[in-house]
Order: structure tokens, then C-alpha cells, then sequence
């Protein structure tokens, strides 16, 4: 139950765009649709931003997308605002009643 | 409004118990999926355990099962963590998740968080 693997970090300018991958197996994010992606600023509990790999909740802007290639998925956020600094990280159902997160990724906005 | 209130924490020697409790409001407790992710300081997120709406289906991480217990009571809309022989790794800020819906596909709701700190 090893953890996705996630770059530490991220950045990109107010107004630019920027994607995290999310790397897992055949076995978590290559073998379900299940993947969602959490945004956590300091100090707050998580929000989810995308679930079942490319869906929004109610309320999350159109500015943040999400897809899927084989084991691996990934987060777009596009036109950067300040507030989008934060953690996120992805999660995939990884079968038998599991699930398991991603390492984490630090967004800058610069 | 959804809510979801954690309680229980605080600081137990290592072996100690300790169970968490998550009160659960502005839903129909008894129809989602609910789960406990923790986050040890300054760490990412970890997932811990899951149990579907009747008690009935229960998931645990690895690193938790044979020492942690999920369970629920929907007569008072309650979740709980029953976390024994417990260790100085399991020092965390614990979090009580709700899906958004459907069993796997997200968790949409999170309590604010209570800290665990396991130490001699």
C-alpha cells in the first residue's frame, strides 16, 4: 500500500496554468476510475477540487480539471490565482477496501 | 449544513488507547460511506479506515489493522476510531471523512481534525 507518487513541488505565475501528475499502478489509479484530487491550505482541512478522475463538485471552478493516462492521472489548474497556493494531493481507490493518497504537491503561485 | 465534529484526542503513552468519536449533523448519517484519513505534522495526508452504511463493510490501511477498530452508530450519529496499542508513528491530527455519494469516488465532507499525540 505504497503511497502516489506526486513532485514535491509546483509553480507558475498569476494567470499561467500548471499540472500535477499523480503515479500510481495497475492496481490503484490504472484500475479504477476512482481517482479525486484535495486542496489544503495551512492549518485547514482538505477540500476535494475533482472526483471520479474528471468531475467537479458543486461549487469548484472550471479552472481546475482532471485526467487520467494509465497509471497515472493528473491535476490541471489553469489561469493561477493567489489562493491557489496550497498542498494537493491525489486518491485512488486501490481495491480489497482500500484506498491510498498521494505524496503531496506544494503549489507556488509566484 | 454539514458538520462533522471530532472528539477524543490528546496525548497517550505509547501501548495506551484511545478512541476517537466524529458526530456527524446536517445529513442522513446512516446513508454514506465514512472514513478517517490522518496527517502527522508537517506530513501528507494518509488514509486509515472505512465503513460502509451498515457497519457491516470495513476497510483498514495496513499500517492500522489489527490495532485500530472503525464502527458507527447511527442512533446517534456517530463515528468512532478505536485505536489500541498505540505508537509513537501514530502521532497525528485524525480526520472523520464523508463520500460524496458513491463508495469510492471521493470524500466530499471533512471535520476540522483532532490531534493524537502518542508519547512517553
Amino acid at each position: 500500500q505504497s503511497a502516489l507518487t506526486q513532485p514535491p513541488s509546483a509553480s507558475g505565475s498569476p494567470g499561467q496554468s500548471v499540472t500535477i501528475s499523480c503515479t500510481g499502478t495497475s492496481s490503484d489509479v490504472g484500475g479504477y476510475d476512482f481517482v479525486s484530487w484535495y486542496q489544503q491550505h495551512p492549518g485547514k482541512a482538505p477540500k476535494l477540487l475533482i472526483y471520479e478522475v474528471r468531475k467537479r463538485p458543486s461549487g469548484v471552478p472550471d479552472r481546475f480539471s482532471g485526467s487520467k493516462s494509465a497509471n497515472t492521472a493528473s491535476l490541471a489548474v489553469s489561469g493561477l490565482q493567489a489562493e491557489d497556493e496550497a498542498d494537493y494531493y491525489c486518491y485512488s481507490y486501490a481495491g480489497s477496501n482500500k484506498f491510498v493518497f498521494g505524496t503531496g504537491t506544494k503549489v507556488t503561485v509566484l | 449544513e454539514v458538520q462533522l465534529v471530532e472528539s477524543g484526542g490528546g496525548l497517550v503513552q505509547p501501548g495506551g488507547s484511545l478512541r476517537l468519536s466524529c458526530t456527524a449533523s446536517g445529513f442522513t448519517f446512516s446513508s454514506y460511506w465514512m472514513h478517517w484519513v490522518r496527517q502527522a505534522p508537517g506530513k501528507g495526508l494518509v488514509w486509515v479506515s472505512r465503513i460502509n452504511r451498515d457497519g457491516f463493510s470495513i476497510g483498514y490501511a495496513d499500517s492500522v489493522k489489527g490495532r485500530f477498530t472503525i464502527s458507527r452508530d447511527s442512533a446517534k450519529n456517530t463515528l468512532y476510531l478505536q485505536m489500541n496499542s498505540l505508537r509513537t508513528e501514530d502521532t497525528a491530527l485524525y480526520y472523520c471523512a464523508r463520500d460524496i455519494g458513491t463508495a469510492e469516488s471521493g470524500l466530499l465532507y471533512w471535520g476540522q481534525g483532532i490531534l493524537v499525540t502518542v508519547s512517553s
